[in-house]
């Protein structure tokens, strides 16, 4: 069975940093990119950033509003996934999900989803 | 930057067929997945490459694409499938998610 466990979510001061872990299971984690979703409270779904495979060539980009102060890294040998957060601001708080990535070409198009999703870690920043 | 636009809400009545739309520019052209959330619970896919349902997802959710419009169809709906959806497509390097849409049973 595939699991995604996250870890690491909690209470942090504007401006500090804190670091989530992924955890999976059940998969050769190292065949799967990993991206991280995020959702503020009572609000909708945010794409934060994604890490290939290094199979895939390991390639990783970000949203605008994480771009140069989050930082997403893996270490394929203990099937975790992190995401760095530096430079925290109030407007970051959300349960942020970690995402197991479907990424196909289908003849031109690409086909790129998340077919399972970590239970959820809170972060939230405080003023 | 893509956008992708769903109504707020959507009623239906036990039973009924509730249809759900995500509306972006040439959206046709592009693949669409639809994630369901239930309340204090993380998404579940329920639809990818528009129109393919995941294992254990039941046949009364189906999709279709195409124009500037996908929509997510869910026939006979029952209360379990009281839920917010989101749509969600990849354009320019990221994943763009719909609006959501709540979609109570009445």
């Amino acid at each position: 069975e595939v699991q995604l466990v996250e870890s690491g979510g909690g209470l942090v001061q504007s401006g500090r940093s804190l670091r989530l872990s992924c955890t999976a299971s059940g998969f050769t984690f190292a065949d799967y990119g990993v991206s991280w979703v995020r959702q503020a409270p009572g609000k909708g779904l945010e794409w934060v950033g994604f890490i290939r495979s290094k199979a895939s060539g390991g390639r990783i980009e970000y949203a605008a509003s994480a771009a140069g102060r989050f930082t997403i890294s893996r270490d394929d040998s203990r099937s975790i996934a992190y995401l760095q957060m530096n430079s925290l601001k109030t407007e970051d708080t959300a349960v942020y999900y970690c995402t197991r990535d479907v990424t196909l070409i289908i003849v031109v198009t690409p086909l790129y989803y998340f077919d399972h999703w970590g239970q959820g870690a809170l972060v939230t920043v405080s003023s | 930057s893509y956008d992708l636009t769903q109504p707020p809400s959507v009623s239906v009545s036990p039973g009924q067929t509730a249809s759900i739309t995500c509306s972006g520019d040439n959206l046709g052209e592009k693949y669409v997945c639809w994630y369901q959330q239930k309340p204090g619970q993380s998404p579940v896919l329920v639809i990818y490459q528009d129109t393919k349902r995941p294992s254990g997802i039941p046949d009364r959710f189906s999709g279709s694409n195409s124009g500037n419009t996908a929509t997510l169809t869910i026939s006979g709906t029952q209360a379990m499938d009281e839920a917010d959806y989101y749509c969600q497509a990849w354009d320019s390097s990221t994943y763009v998610f719909g609006t959501g849409t709540k979609v109570t049973v009445l």
